[in-house]
């Protein structure tokens, strides 16, 4: 499938700092979707990008896609401590009918 | 309440023995999947499936097996051919929006199964 890699791994800030996780792919992606985790839960849909070079917005987390399509950033501004978790893109498979998730990034922030 | 059930939420196993991790879903979405998460591995897919009674082998199939006799319900069974089954066990379901097409996923709480 159509691998999505992730980068940092882990990510500690201090609250009030800002937290950028990225996502890049070598192929053109026809779509991204961005997850998060909470320690000891489970994913939750937060977006969909699927144009060239957008951006959406929800609340403090912004979401980018790049112009070429190979790559994707949440960006949260001034973190809370109710953002922890890990925090996965995912894509579409080659046949379409399942996502490639990233292997995460783990955001701890520290009051 | 519609959502996606999982049961049970932890499970322990011998060495040797088959067990099935249960799936229902009252969305009535069409497609159903079941991915494997260790700790710094992501999410890997092991099973989907579409459409009832049919399903396809994921990235990493071997040691599982999946049946969908009904729309709702995609039970996985962990066989002794597992070498290491010990992990989170995620199901999700989705509307299924044909071949290209992304539909959010949404997942279970999962189950924690050690292998003992």
């Amino acid at each position: 499938g159509q691998q999505v890699m992730q980068i940092p791994q882990y990510q500690h800030v201090q609250e009030g700092e800002d937290f950028t996780t990225y996502c890049n792919s070598s192929t053109t992606l026809s779509n991204i979707q961005w997850y998060k985790q909470r320690p000891g839960g489970h994913p939750v849909f937060l977006i969909q990008l699927v144009k060239s070079g957008e951006v959406k917005k929800q609340k403090r987390l912004t979401f980018q896609f790049g112009e070429a399509k190979k790559n994707s950033s949440l960006h949260i501004t001034a973190t809370q401590t109710t953002d922890v978790g890990t925090y996965f893109c995912a894509s579409n498979s080659n046949s379409g009918y399942a996502l490639n998730f990233g292997k995460g990034t783990s955001l701890l922030v520290t009051p | 309440d519609g959502g996606i059930t999982q049961s049970p939420k932890y499970l322990f196993r011998k060495e040797g023995q088959n067990v099935t991790l249960s799936c229902e879903q009252n969305l009535n979405h069409d497609a159903m999947y079941w991915y494997r998460q260790d700790p710094g591995q992501g999410l890997r897919l092991i099973y989907y499936s579409q459409i009832v009674n049919d399903f396809q082998k994921g990235d990493i199939a071997e040691g599982y097996s999946v049946s969908r006799e009904k729309k709702e319900s995609f039970p996985l069974t962990v066989t002794s051919a597992q070498k290491n089954p010990t992990a989170f066990y995620l199901c999700a379901s989705s509307p299924w929006g044909g071949q290209g097409a992304t539909e959010t996923q949404y997942f279970g709480p999962g189950t924690r199964l050690l292998v003992l």
